[in-house]
């Protein structure tokens, strides 16, 4: 499998507070995507980071990638009850017409308003 | 926004049963997939589809599933013979041709009685 696991499967916060949530890899990448998941609902694309780049930001979201360390993690600041949801990392390990997503088995995250 | 629709958002059906589910992708998009997702367990990549022809498929993706591109907009999966263990939920994706996100739809969920 090239896919790890990702920590904590489940984080129970209270609003206001940030939420950080760990995925780990085993197979070099070509990039690292993070997914929302509502209950029983689609997947939604927050963030992609390449394997060349260290950390990102989008609004109130920031991943950092180590490639030494084959890790990932998403920080979302100042959550909301809203934000509650699975999220998800996805590692992309090949190109061309063999792209596609390997991932792990989430977090649950669940913001106490 | 463009987005990828799927439907029946839900389908019950008889075991043994043929199934097809069907999604249009994102118009432009060139790459499509299709994941599953067993209740409470992680997202699995079922196969991919380009240039109309398989170019990856899972363990999974057996000789009881296809895929089809019948004309320029419809993306299709068939199960010919389900079984129980084909109740899940079934995403269809695509991604453009110079993007590296890959965009998922809302799902199908599958049971099978």
């Amino acid at each position: 499998s090239q896919q790890g696991e990702e920590d904590p499967q489940a984080l129970s916060i209270q609003e206001g507070e940030n939420a950080t949530m760990n995925c780990s890899y085993k197979t070099s990448i070509n990039n690292l995507q993070w997914y929302r998941q509502n209950s029983g609902r689609g997947l939604v694309h927050l963030i992609l980071i390449r394997s060349n780049e260290r950390e990102k930001h989008s609004g109130r979201l920031r991943v950092t990638l180590d490639t030494s360390k084959k890790s990932s993690s998403l920080l979302i600041t100042a959550s909301r009850a809203a934000d509650t949801a699975s999220y998800f990392c996805a590692t992309v390990h090949s190109g061309g017409s063999n792209y596609k997503l390997t991932f792990g088995k989430g977090t649950l995250l669940t913001v106490n308003p | 926004e463009p987005e990828v629709t799927q439907t029946p958002s839900h389908q019950v059906t008889q075991m043994g049963q043929e199934v097809i589910l069907r999604c249009v992708p994102i118009s432009n998009h060139l790459y499509f997939y299709w994941y599953r997702q067993i209740l409470g367990q992680k997202v699995e990549f079922l196969v991919s589809f380009y240039n109309n022809e398989i170019s990856e498929k899972s363990e999974i993706f057996d000789d009881q599933f296809s895929v089809e591109r019948p004309d320029g907009s419809n993306f299709t999966l068939k199960i010919r013979s389900t079984k129980l263990e084909d109740s899940a939920m079934y995403f269809c994706a695509s991604r453009p041709p110079q993007g590296n996100t890959i965009y998922f739809g809302e799902g199908s969920w599958l049971t099978v009685v």
